[in-house]
């Protein structure tokens, strides 16, 4: 799978919306755009995916670039729940194992 | 919302010894996942299991680790002789569907710690 370029920590304020960045300048056109999230002490969770198109789910949104080369995950409002690592990951349509690469993610934190 | 059951939550060991980590998949998923994450480290693809059968599986996943799916319910990891280094918490997903939109479903994962 293609690699993924994110910052090791960002930092947010309660309340306040949240951009997460991720680079991913060799993006093939079969690679969707996955983010999951690890809360502490917890497992892995989808948060949103995407293609081409910006997408809008209950937790978050991503914004894809018009190549496709970068995106940006937004957390409208952080909580403290918010609070996590979170990871950007390209998943190949085409590859038939279907697992995803999880890389080092960005470090969120979040003050109240 | 339908979840991923893993068991024990944490399992403690001596060195040598087999260990079977227990999943529940969601019920009307096809595709099953092994995860392991060393404290600190990255998440690491371990297996991916479909139609009985392994479809991938990472240099990590030597002769010393097995999956099966034993029943209609349930899908398991066995290390057969447990070395230090295996001491991770280990992660079951499952999937629906295969394609590049894919969505895995973790378990909350089984922490493992090898004496």
């Amino acid at each position: 799978d293609a690699k993924t370029t994110q910052p090791n920590s960002m930092e947010s304020n309660e309340e306040e919306p949240v951009h997460l960045p991720c680079n991913h300048s060799t993006i093939s056109g079969t690679d969707y755009i996955h983010w999951y999230r690890q809360l502490p002490s917890q497992g892995p969770e989808y948060v949103i995916h995407g293609l081409t198109s910006n997408v809008n789910n209950r937790m978050a949104s991503l914004a894809i670039a018009e190549d496709r080369k970068s995106s940006t995950l937004i957390l409208h409002r952080a909580t403290l729940r918010d609070a996590a690592v979170y990871y950007c990951i390209l998943r190949d349509a085409t590859r038939a194992g279907n697992m995803l690469t999880f890389g080092g993610g960005t470090r969120l934190m979040v003050k109240p | 919302e339908p979840e991923v059951t893993q068991t024990p939550s944490h399992q403690v060991t001596q060195m040598g010894q087999e260990v079977i980590l227990r999943c529940v998949p969601i019920s009307n998923h096809l595709y099953f996942y092994w995860y392991r994450q060393i404290l600190g480290q990255k998440v690491e693809f371990l297996v991916s299991f479909y139609n009985n059968e392994i479809s991938e599986k990472s240099e990590i996943f030597d002769d010393q680790f097995s999956v099966e799916r034993p029943d209609g319910s349930n899908f398991t990891l066995k290390i057969r002789s447990t070395k230090l280094e295996d001491s991770a918490m280990y992660f079951c997903a499952s999937s629906g569907q295969l394609s590049g939109a894919n969505v895995l479903t973790f378990g909350a994962g089984s922490r493992l710690t090898v004496l």
